[in-house]
């Protein structure tokens, strides 16, 4: 079956500082990949996503790419702030070839800690 | 904006009840899910359904069931509310198979005592 692999934490960093979240998958068929992130109290929401190899998702400074080969859509920023403390999660959606789709598989999540 | 609305923030509910968890959404989205989240497992599904009076069982079924008599609601319900129950609940909307941005509800903790 499909399933997300990501680095749990808590990863605390310094404000400013680079921040790598790695996520690797496994999928039988063709998935759409994406960064959600769930602010304190919150539910989740969208950050990012790409639907097909070597397409680049971005949004608020975070940027991912997906790569087939590696099979991995690791979560990047150049310079961290307070705000962006929270869990990270991510997750696939894979579509078989008559184009049908389950659910999102999500990996357990990553807590983000940015310490000023 | 596409609003997921779900009926309770908390509950608190005996071991042994009946518990329906209840989600509206207001954008006429086909798709919509339910999963719950817990520490250190992440979101799983439980239930989805693609379709009025449609449903999937999703990686965790046993326990519960689901209704979705219209297209903006999907009930989950907890046949006999155990313990090991107890956990976030999270109901989520999509437009449709091929777009497949999820919107999630701010979800519901659920305590079985």
């Amino acid at each position: 079956g499909d399933s997300v692999t990501q680095m749990e934490g808590p990863v605390t960093l310094s404000e400013e500082a680079f921040l790598t979240i790695n996520c690797t998958y496994t999928a039988t068929g063709y998935p759409s990949l994406f960064w959600y992130v769930q602010y304190p109290g919150e539910g989740l929401q969208l950050l990012l996503k790409a639907t097909k190899a070597d397409d680049k998702g971005s949004n608020k400074g975070f940027e991912a790419t997906y790569r087939k080969e590696t099979t991995s859509f690791h979560l990047e920023k150049g310079s961290v702030q307070v705000s962006d403390s929270a869990v990270y999660f991510c997750a696939l959606i894979d579509f078989y070839s008559g184009g049908g789709a389950d659910g999102l598989t999500f990996g357990k999540g990553t807590h983000l800690i940015i310490q000023p | 904006d596409v609003k997921v609305t779900q009926s309770s923030r908390y509950l608190v509910k005996r071991t042994g009840e009946k518990v329906f968890l209840e989600c509206v959404q207001d954008m006429d989205h086909e798709n919509m899910f339910w999963y719950r989240q817990d520490p250190g497992l992440g979101l799983r599904l439980i239930y989805f359904s693609y379709d009025v009076k449609m449903k999937e069982k999703g990686d965790i079924p046993e326990g519960y069931s689901v209704s979705r008599e219209k297209k903006e609601r999907f009930s989950l319900i907890l046949e006999s509310a155990s313990t090991n129950q107890t956990s976030m609940y999270l109901c989520a909307s999509s437009l449709g198979a091929m777009n497949t941005e999820a919107f999630f509800g701010q979800g519901t903790r659920l305590t079985v005592v």
